[in-house]
């Protein structure tokens, strides 16, 4: 089974400042761990995944995240807050299928990121 | 290439109503998924679609919810009769498989804009 938690459901910043979303996951198999930004009246969209390989992920936007296995965590960041950074995030787990790639996903509650001008 | 579509975009019901949600996948892609996010809660899992097969349900709440893909193209996400406790976000997602070297690779998911319903 796999689960996600997120830190904090509202997490503000000022505009500039390094953006730090935190996520831990639980998984009895190798996961693959994603984050998913859903900007105002838009849908999901993947901003990064880690499958195999390097642990630290770079996705769109500036955004990057890194995969602890000793900690379990894949903690989003981004060195400097923009103000079109607004929006809801969603770290995510998948668990690695026998035969290659992904399973449905779960996903942890979310975290709405403000960017304070 | 066109994304994941929904329709509607909003929805807006009575208890004991019906509503019917579709989605219409990124071309080519075999594998459908139907999400569910409830007022402030996670986004859940409710099944996944390989092709016109259903390959996994076990996300679905009750018999109310009803999921077809006929044909292995677009799906319908069916809630009769709607309750209260059925508002919230349905999102579809889409993915391909991929042969590489002899082996099946199930790909990233392409989430759509979601359907916002609400049940008064």
């Amino acid at each position: 089974a796999q689960s996600v938690t997120q830190l904090g459901s509202h997490v503000s910043v000022s505009e500039g400042a390094l953006v730090l979303l935190r996520c831990n996951y639980s998984s009895s198999v190798p996961p693959y761990l994603f984050w998913y930004v859903q900007y105002p009246n838009q849908g999901l969209q993947l901003l990064l995944k880690y499958t195999t390989g390097a642990t630290l992920v770079k996705g769109i936007n500036g955004f990057e995240a890194e995969f602890k296995k000793s900690e379990t965590s894949f903690h989003l960041t981004k060195p400097s807050a923009h103000m079109s950074d607004a929006a809801e995030y969603f770290c995510a787990v998948s668990p690695m299928l026998s035969s290659g790639g992904y399973q449905k996903v779960t996903f942890g509650t979310g975290t709405k990121l403000q960017v304070i001008p | 290439e066109a994304g994941v579509t929904q329709f509607p975009s909003h929805s807006v019901i009575e208890k004991g109503q019906t509503v019917t949600l579709r989605c219409d996948p990124i071309s080519g892609h075999d594998n459908l998924y139907w999400y569910r996010r409830v007022m402030g809660k996670e986004i859940k899992f409710l099944l996944h679609f390989v092709k016109e097969s259903k390959q996994d349900e076990s996300g679905m709440p009750n018999n109310r919810f009803l999921a077809e893909r006929t044909g292995g193209t677009y799906s319908t996400l069916k809630v009769q009769p709607a309750e209260l406790e059925d508002s919230g976000v349905y999102f579809c997602a889409s993915s391909q498989d991929l042969n590489f070297q002899g082996r099946n690779f199930r790909e990233t998911q392409y989430f759509g804009p979601g359907t916002r319903l609400l049940v008064l």
